[in-house]
């Protein structure tokens, strides 16, 4: 079956202006987790949604934020985007959020802000 | 705070048996520990996860210590293609949280 699909793969975007992302768990996933990445913080937790209900959030300030469809689907939006926000944003998905289900990973969405 | 600590980088020759440490200073009874590895350019591939017990599988095997305050990865046999960046994560499900280590870059010598 299919795995996780992000969209748009790329793009560039100008400080000030806001982006969504948006990610396609795999079929049957009921939860999704978001992620950023970058060479100085690494791998860092941002949300996780489980049946369109935020579960918990990372540290991150309230421009960044998700929502979860019923169909499972999950976007999240940056708003008022700063030149660190640049990074690769990840979103995952897994059956359920317990412990013991294994995490799969989309190939990321590459957010340049300039 | 709690911790997951990885090094930042190891070297094996090729055909060799690695093993990769975590640390993760703070564990409770219900977090499982998961193994990923990522290419560049792509997102983190998943290798094995456990809870308690040693684990294997195709790709590799996860050894918990007995505390559950540290896991080895083993990779039996390495192959260039096995050189990535691999992270240990801890997952906690009473909690909500996943803790990331920072990474261990594997080299791979030919």
């Amino acid at each position: 079956k299919a795995g996780v699909t992000q969209t748009p793969r790329y793009l560039i975007k100008t400080r000030g202006q806001q982006v969504t992302l948006s990610c396609s768990p795999i079929s049957g996933h009921r939860s999704v987790s978001w992620y950023q990445q970058t060479p100085g913080q690494g791998l860092q937790f941002l949300f996780e949604y489980f049946s369109e209900t935020q579960r918990n959030k990372g540290n991150f300030p309230g421009r960044f934020s998700g929502r979860q469809f019923s169909n499972s689907r999950s976007e999240m939006n940056v708003s008022t985007l700063e030149l660190g926000d640049s990074a690769l944003y990840l979103c995952a998905s897994r059956e359920s959020p317990s412990s013991g289900n294994t995490i799969y990973f989309g190939e990321g969405s590459w957010l340049t802000v300039v | 705070d709690a911790k997951t600590t990885q090094p930042n980088s190891m070297e094996s020759n090729e055909e060799e048996p690695v093993h990769l440490p975590c640390n993760h200073s703070t564990i409770s009874g219900t977090d499982y520990i998961h193994w990923y590895r990522q290419l560049p350019s792509q997102g983190p591939e998943y290798v094995i996860h456990g809870l308690t017990s040693n684990v294997n599988n195709r790709m590799a095997s996860l050894a918990i210590a007995e505390d559950r305050k540290s896991s080895t990865l083993i990779l039996h046999r390495a192959t260039l293609r096995d050189a990535a960046v691999y992270y240990c994560i801890r997952v906690s499900g009473s909690a909500r949280q996943l803790t990331f280590g920072s990474g261990t870059q594997l080299t791979v010598l030919p």
